[in-house]
C-alpha cells in the first residue's frame, strides 16, 4: 500500500516548455487534490476533483489544467511554463464524497523550477 | 484580513519542554479543524483532527478549537527532537461546493532541541 504516489520528484522546465504531473492513489479514494506550496504562502489549492469525471478550479488555477484519467489517477498539465510557476506541488486524495469532513493525505512532493 | 492566521515562527524549544502551536480564523462558517505535520521535504501528514469545538487529545498531543474566540491550538507535552518540523493547521466549512475545501494557515516551523 503506497498511498499517494507522484512522478516526477524534481523536474527543471524552460519558459514556454510544457510537463504534466503525475499523481496516483491506492487507497481506493474518490476526493484527488492538487495544490503549491510557496514561502510565506501556505498550501493553495489549484484544483480538485470530488469523483471520478469531476473536476474545479481551486484558489489559483490559472496556468494549469488537469484529467482526471480514472479514481485512481489525477494529472496537472502546465501548457506554457513561466518562472511563476516554480513551487513545490502536492497532489492529496481523501475518502469521501463530501469534502465536508476530508481528511487528505499528501503525496511527497514535486519539485517544479522554471527557468 | 486573511481567513487563517498562522505565526510562522521559527520557534525553537528545548527537549521536553510543552510546545503550544495557534490559528486564529475569522470564518464563522468553519467547523472541522486539522492540524498537520509536515518534515523538511516531505509531504504533510495529518496529525490531529477536531469537529466543532472541545478538546481531544492523542499521546502527547491535544488540539483545542474554541469557536467562540475563533482559535485552535495544539499542544505537545514532552517535545522531542523529532517533532521539529512544521505544523500547519487547517481547517473547512459544513457546507458543500468550494466551502468544503480545505484552507491552510501557513505553517509554523518548530525546532526541538536536544
Amino acid at each position: 500500500n503506497a498511498g499517494v504516489t507522484q512522478t516526477p520528484k524534481f523536474q527543471v522546465l524552460k519558459t514556454g516548455q510544457s510537463m504534466t504531473l503525475q499523481c496516483a492513489q491506492d487507497m481506493n479514494h474518490n476526493s484527488m487534490y492538487w495544490y503549491r506550496q510557496d514561502p510565506g504562502m501556505g498550501l493553495r489549492l489549484i484544483y480538485y476533483s470530488a469523483s471520478e469525471g469531476t473536476t474545479d478550479k481551486g484558489e489559483v488555477p490559472n496556468g494549469y489544467n488537469v484529467s482526471r484519467l480514472n479514481k485512481r489517477e489525477f494529472s496537472l498539465r502546465l501548457e506554457s511554463a513561466a518562472p511563476s510557476q516554480t513551487s513545490v506541488y502536492f497532489c492529496a486524495s481523501s475518502p469521501l464524497l463530501s469534502r465536508r469532513t476530508d481528511t487528505q493525505y499528501f503525496g511527497p512532493g514535486t519539485r517544479l523550477t522554471v527557468l | 484580513q486573511k481567513e487563517v492566521e498562522q505565526d510562522p515562527g521559527p520557534l525553537s524549544v528545548p527537549e521536553g519542554a510543552i510546545v503550544s502551536l495557534n490559528c486564529t480564523y475569522s470564518n464563522s462558517a468553519f467547523q472541522y479543524f486539522m492540524w498537520y505535520r509536515q518534515y523538511s521535504r516531505k509531504g504533510p501528514e495529518l496529525l490531529m483532527y477536531t469537529y466543532s469545538s472541545g478538546n481531544k487529545e492523542d499521546g502527547r498531543f491535544t488540539a483545542q478549537v474554541d469557536k467562540s474566540s475563533k482559535y485552535i491550538s495544539l499542544f505537545i507535552r514532552d517535545s522531542q527532537p523529532s517533532d521539529s518540523a512544521t505544523y500547519l493547521c487547517a481547517m473547512s466549512a459544513q457546507d458543500g461546493g468550494s466551502q468544503g475545501n480545505l484552507i491552510f494557515g501557513k505553517g509554523t516551523k518548530l525546532s526541538v532541541k536536544p
